[in-house]
């Protein structure tokens, strides 16, 4: 078992362009989540989807931020014109019931 | 909204002793779990508590929803445990978003 899988693991971006990133699941886990680590902020609830379907996207800024769950083995978070407040560690969880396992992060530098 | 207040933000222990990390919510949760960052970055997922306590090894978790705490005891510590630990708490709404306290970060030395 890999584990949560996330890619990159860093990826810089120049402001304005836009970012993808990817999340695999433990395979058999129900629920995927997206969340978002910064110094000032800390971790942040960005949105979650269970069976594919998203079922809570309320942490998710209004603009620019989306993601999707086209299939059971990999959901993406998909930044548009990013900005360098979207400077973070965006870090993906799956769970099969209530536990929660994390990936180890993609680090966002938007310059 | 909701909060986490997780306490102390830092903390130095001597190999071999012990203490206590808690974690307040301003409302009632439904849950808890903690997590402790290693050295590689992750996120590891220690305990989820829905009440009671849960004990593993040298960690013994406790969850008071009425009493909106929940702590997390370390005794005999070891250099291992260094890292930064986590509570994080659900809601009542129904979501299963989870609720991060700030980290406590935890020194073990010789």
């Amino acid at each position: 078992n890999a584990g949560v899988i996330q890619t990159p693991r860093h990826k810089v971006t120049g402001k304005g362009q836009e970012a993808t990133l990817w999340c695999e699941p433990i395979s058999g886990h129900s629920a995927v989540f997206w969340y978002r680590q910064t110094i000032v902020q800390g971790l942040e609830f960005l949105t979650y989807f269970r069976n594919q379907a998203p079922i809570d996207d309320s942490g998710m800024p209004k603009e620019r931020f989306s993601a999707q769950m086209p299939n059971q083995s990999h959901s993406t978070l998909k930044i548009q014109s990013t900005q360098p407040q979207d400077s973070a560690v965006y870090l993906c969880a799956s769970s099969p019931n209530e536990r929660l396992f994390f990936g180890h992060g993609t680090k966002l530098s938007v310059l | 909204g909701d909060q986490v207040e997780q306490s102390p933000s830092a903390l130095s222990l001597h190999e071999g002793t012990g203490s206590a990390l808690r974690c307040n919510f301003t409302t009632t949760m439904r849950a808890v779990q903690w997590f402790r960052k290693n050295s590689r970055g992750s996120l590891i997922n220690l305990f989820y508590l829905a009440s009671g306590t849960k004990e593993n090894g040298r960690l013994k978790s406790a969850f008071d929803s009425k009493e909106r705490y929940s702590t997390l005891h370390i005794r005999d510590a070891q250099l291992e445990d260094s890292g930064t630990y986590f509570c994080a708490a659900e809601n009542q709404g129904g979501s299963a978003k989870l609720i991060f306290g700030e980290g406590t970060k935890l020194t073990v030395s010789s």
